[in-house]
């Protein structure tokens, strides 16, 4: 099947450094990545929605300036944490939807979740 | 009221029983999502659902479009089905709280 692979899966980071994870499929292409947050206990949230080629689409409540995410090819996709703060501490997940014309009509193509990556901001 | 519930919280069973957990939505949806979440994070997609019903292997899952409810059955369970079962709803994202399921031998 379908792999999404995510890098690093782990990281432990003073705080004010920023932190870059990436989200790659590996098998196929994906026009559309999502970047996911979630704390202990919880549910996962959606934090954006990255098109390839195009600025990320932010959820409500998520700073774009400290949460950068950059989707400049197909297959990769990277969230980058600016200025990371303990609170920034958690588990960060994306997933990718794959490309496909009939997918893309229809908005339900199948997702493919990264490992994630726990950030632990000291 | 979340947008995305699911019941039970929290489940345990013995191997082999069968098992049921229910995911219940109010927004508009084009697809509905389940998926695995084991204890080190990394989650598994299962089904991808927009009507009707599905198998995998020991996993069924099923919609009613009209009531807005999904359910997802594992037959025969396994202590490795042991995770935590996540129902999503797209086309924006909304999450369920998850189901924690613990099967023992």
């Amino acid at each position: 099947g379908a792999v999404v692979s995510q890098h690093p899966s782990w990281v432990i980071c003073k705080s004010g450094t920023s932190v870059k994870i990436e989200c790659r499929s590996l098998d196929f292409q994906a026009t559309t990545m999502f970047w996911y947050r979630q704390f202990p206990k919880q549910s996962l949230m959606l934090m954006a929605t990255s098109n390839e080629g195009s600025k990320a689409t932010y959820e409500q409540g998520v700073e774009k300036d400290k949460f950068l995410i950059n989707h400049a090819s197909l297959t990769l996709s990277t969230l980058t944490v600016t200025s990371a703060h303990p609170e920034d501490s958690s588990f960060y997940i994306c997933s990718a939807r794959e490309r496909g014309l009939r997918t893309q009509r229809r908005g339900t193509g199948e997702l493919f979740f990264g490992e994630g990556s726990r950030l632990t901001v000291l | 009221k979340n947008e995305v519930e699911q019941s039970p919280q929290n489940l345990t069973a013995q191997e082999g029983e069968f098992i049921t957990i229910n995911c219940s939505y109010s927004v508009g949806i084009s697809a509905l999502h389940w998926l695995q979440q084991h204890p080190g994070g990394g989650i598994v997609s299962l089904f991808m659902l927009s009507s009707g019903k599905k198998k995998h292997g020991r996993l069924i899952a099923t919609i009613n479009i009209q009531e807005k409810h999904s359910s997802l059955h594992i037959t025969a369970s396994h202590p490795r089905d042991s995770a935590v079962y996540i129902c999503a709803v797209s086309d924006k994202l909304i999450f369920g709280t998850g189901t924690r399921l613990q099967v023992f031998p």
